[in-house]
């Protein structure tokens, strides 16, 4: 079945160091997109990339950096810049025309301590 | 993109219809209405959306007054695996737009035996 695979669900780390969730899709989606979910919010989006190569800044990209070399992955690097990086982390793509649904994955819970 | 007032919580009968409602007075013309629900620790699922007219799915029907400022989304036979957050989000569709829906408090629906 095609889905959005991101691991690990659990994520433990030091302050200070870097980490890095991964997110593959199997979907033949063009975009992808990353989330950070704190508890009894809502979704923030963090960066998006709708074409391989090309990657743009959501709303609080401060902290966090990406790559899209492929067009099936697109992992998220939380460096230690990032003030408050515990969180629930939820990756998302859709064909990357605006009206389409996004396709969620199960997300990685990061806690940093 | 316009925002949205969603009650926080809703109790409901198992198989009984569920009624959710949203507010989204400041709703402008081209500004879709989209339905998302997220179950406890997992990526939220796509439901429905529509633009003036009412729609349905196998999930869900999605009601919009005339005056679009406001919808109802209708679970018609609610099940224990409807307990969830459901999200409405407004937002306008433009080609290759990226994914930037705003995800609000939404409402915790429960639905009990």
């Amino acid at each position: 079945d095609g889905g959005i695979t991101q691991s690990p669900k659990y994520l433990f780390r030091k302050e200070g160091q870097n980490v890095t969730l991964s997110c593959e899709q199997n979907l033949n989606h063009d975009a992808m997109y990353w989330y950070r979910q704190d508890p009894g919010q809502g979704l923030r989006l963090i960066y998006y990339s709708q074409i391989v190569n090309d990657f743009q800044k959501g709303d609080i990209a401060e902290g966090y950096s990406v790559s899209r070399e492929k067009k099936e992955s697109f992992p998220l690097t939380v460096t230690s810049a990032q003030k408050n990086p515990t969180a629930f982390y939820l990756c998302a793509s859709n064909t990357g025309t605006g009206r389409r649904a996004l396709h969620f994955g199960n997300g990685t819970r990061l806690t940093v301590t | 993109d316009a925002k949205t007032t969603q009650p926080p919580s809703m109790d409901c009968a198992e198989g009984r219809a569920a009624n959710l409602p949203c507010n989204h007075s400041t709703i402008s013309g081209n500004e879709y209405v989209y339905w998302y629900r997220q179950i406890h620790s997992q990526g939220p699922q796509y439901i429905i959306h529509g633009l003036k007219n009412n729609e349905t799915n196998e999930m869900a029907s999605l009601i919009i007054t005339e005056d679009r400022k406001s919808s109802t989304l209708i679970l018609p036979h609610a099940t224990l695996r409807d307990t969830a957050v459901y999200y409405c989000i407004v937002r306008v569709v433009y080609y290759n737009q990226g994914g930037k829906l705003i995800f609000g408090q939404g409402t915790e629906l429960s639905v009990k035996p």
